[in-house]
């Protein structure tokens, strides 16, 4: 069966300090990736999506990055962390059939002091 | 462009009592329907889901039915328990484009008190 973990689960990081999220997907094959942040109190905001190594689209110009150096791997990223990056992350998975159907990881809490 | 709108919680119920979550959406062509859950400290898990009209989506007791004339895909459960306390994203995926482009809602809180 497939799986997805991201970690850190939960990370407190000072302003202008880098980031660095992972998620790895296991149990399939050129899964689309999928990068959200969810504020507080808000709904889901999709930040970077990725339809196989190397390929990464932004839907919004952000302080972020991502990559996907291997087929079930896909890092969040940021140089310099601003207080307003603070949220809970949320790494996701489909197969690629345009169905709709996510598959979330655990999320990870970041906290920008 | 495409989006969803839903009720906005909190939402408080006694255990047992009866569960609506109004969504109603925007969208172009005929988009597939879902309602994800959000547990505490958790990622969100799909609940159900409808892809055309007059679906009806089902899970864990909830249910959904994919309302083409008035826009709406309400979810309900007839008897709520503590433990279906969570936040209830209802979302819509018009299968245009190559990947899943997923837009949510804001999400609906749910509080089931003993």
């Amino acid at each position: 069966s497939q799986t997805i973990h991201q970690w850190p689960a939960t990370l407190v990081q000072p302003v202008g300090s880098p980031l660095s999220l992972e998620c790895t997907v296991e149990g399939t094959s050129n899964p689309n990736l999928y990068w959200y942040r969810q504020a507080a109190g808000r709904g889901l905001q999709l930040l970077f999506y990725s339809v196989g190594i190397g390929q990464i689209s932004s839907e919004v110009p952000q302080n972020l990055s991502a990559s996907r150096p291997q087929d079930r791997q896909f890092i969040l990223s940021s140089k310099k962390l601003l207080l307003s990056d603070s949220g809970f992350y949320l790494c996701a998975w489909s197969a690629g059939a345009a169905t709709g159907e996510l598959f979330f990881g655990e999320g990870s809490r970041l906290t920008v002091l | 462009g495409n989006s969803v709108t839903q009720m906005e919680g909190p939402v408080t119920l006694s255990e047992e009592a009866f569960l609506t979550i109004n969504c109603t959406y925007t969208a172009t062509g005929y988009p597939s329907l879902f309602w994800y859950v959000q547990y505490p400290g958790e990622g969100l898990q799909l609940l159900l889901k409808a892809t055309k009209a007059d679906d009806k989506g089902s899970n864990k007791g909830f249910e959904a039915t994919y309302r083409k004339e008035t826009t709406s895909f309400h979810l309900e459960k007839g008897s709520v328990q503590v433990s279906d306390s969570a936040v209830y994203f209802c979302a819509l995926s018009d299968g245009r484009t190559s990947y899943d482009k997923v837009i949510f809602g804001p999400g609906t809180s749910l509080s089931v008190i003993p």
